[in-house]
This record gives structure tokens, sequence and C-alpha cells, in this order.
């Protein structure tokens, strides 16, 4: 079984701060994916990031970047320069990776609600 | 390269009756995924579906089902409504059998 923590339910943050949100994971399996999808108000899931459990390097994506601690189990995500639009829900979500029959099901956590301030 | 699209965007239904909801993934995409979001539980994972088979499903009662058409189109279905099931519902397609899953902006369902 899968499960993702995210400790903080809202978080501020000054507009061109850099944040970060935190997610812990636990997993038995060997190979996994870790995924941050921002939600603004709208409903719509947006994708931002990706780590892969044998990647080495950090992932990163324009101002998005992953801090993966694999011994940790920790994936958080750090947003650079933050911007008034950066201002939603954001998910940690994980996804085991098996060669044959894995499937694209993602375990989500609940979620971290940023408001970035002027 | 569109989206992925998801009909209607808000419905509002009675108890007892069912609905259908609609997902187009994106073009040459053949994983599809449900998921309901609620504000007490959270995201949660209904079923998935790849090339026209439901590949994994979560844990919810059978009122709930789906399918996938052969040009990867997928409905999701729920019978006998009850005022739990207000939620939004979204969709997910993947390129492939395990891919980034791209999310269309949901169905707000609603159930009085």
């Amino acid at each position: 079984a899968q499960k993702i923590t995210q400790t903080q339910p809202g978080m501020f943050v000054q507009e061109k701060e850099a944040v970060t949100l935190d997610c812990t994971y636990d997993t038995s399996d060997q190979s996994y994916g870790l995924f941050w999808y921002k939600q603004p108000s709208s409903g719509e899931m947006i994708f931002l990031i990706y780590q892969g459990s044998y990647d080495e390097q950090n992932a990163t994506e324009g101002r998005y970047s992953l801090n993966f601690q694999k011994a940790r189990k920790s994936a958080n995500l750090v947003i650079s320069a933050s911007q008034l639009g950066d201002s939603a829900m954001y998910f940690c979500a994980m996804r085991a990776l098996i060669l044959t029959g894995g499937g694209n099901k993602l375990t989500f956590g609940t979620g971290t609600q940023l408001k970035v301030e002027l | 390269k569109a989206g992925v699209t998801q009909t209607p965007r808000y419905l509002i239904k009675t108890r007892g009756q069912q609905v259908t909801l609609s997902c187009s993934p994106i073009s040459g995409h053949r994983s599809v995924s449900w998921y309901q979001q609620t504000p007490g539980q959270g995201l949660q994972f209904l079923f998935e579906y790849f090339s026209e088979t439901q590949r994994n499903k979560g844990n919810f009662p059978g009122r709930f089902s789906g399918r996938q058409f052969s040009n990867s189109r997928s409905e999701m279905n729920v019978s006998t409504l009850e005022l739990g099931d207000s939620a939004l519902y979204l969709c997910a397609s993947s390129p492939a059998a395990q891919g980034r899953a791209f999310f269309g902006q949901g169905t707000r369902l609603t159930v009085v």
C-alpha cells in the first residue's frame, strides 16, 4: 500500500519569495514515481513535475524543483520566485512503477493550500 | 494539442437517479483514469481503463462503473445516486501503460 502525507494544510508566502511544500511518502514498492499537481479554484489538476525513484538528479521544471530525499522518503516541492498566480491547492502523488500491469493509479496526499501575498 | 475534455462541467441530479460523465483524453493517449474528489475524503481513485480494458479498480461500490471506447474516450456511470456522491469527478489521461497523467477540468456533480 502507498501513503502520501502532506502536513501543511495552508501556507503563506510573499510574492517573489521561494516556498517549500512538504511531502513524505511510504511505499513497499522498489520503483515508483512521484508527482506534484496544482489545483486552482477552477478545479483542473495541472501537472507540475515528476521524479522517478531511480532518477539520480532532482527534477526541475522552470520555477519548480523537486527536492527528492529517498532515504528520508520525502519529495518536497520548491517554488522559486512566487507569483500571485501560484495561489492554489498543491497535491503530492505517487504511483508504483511496475513493468507489467502497473497501471497509472495515483495515490494523493491531502494537499497544501498556498496563498501568495503582495 | 487539445487537452483532456470532460463533459458536462456541472451537473445537478436527484437522489436515486443515474448519471453518465464523459472524458475525451488527449489524442494518442490510451489510458484513462477516473478520480472522485470530496472535501471529506480527498482524491480517491475510481478506476482505470487501458485499450478498452479495466486495468485497476478502486474501493467503490458497484454503482460506480465505467467503460472505454475504441477511440479511447471513456464514460463513467453512477447509478442510484446518493447525496454522498456529490463531488468533483476528475478524469486523467496517460499516453502509455505507465505515463504522466494529465487531468481534465472535472465534472462537478451535485446530488440533491
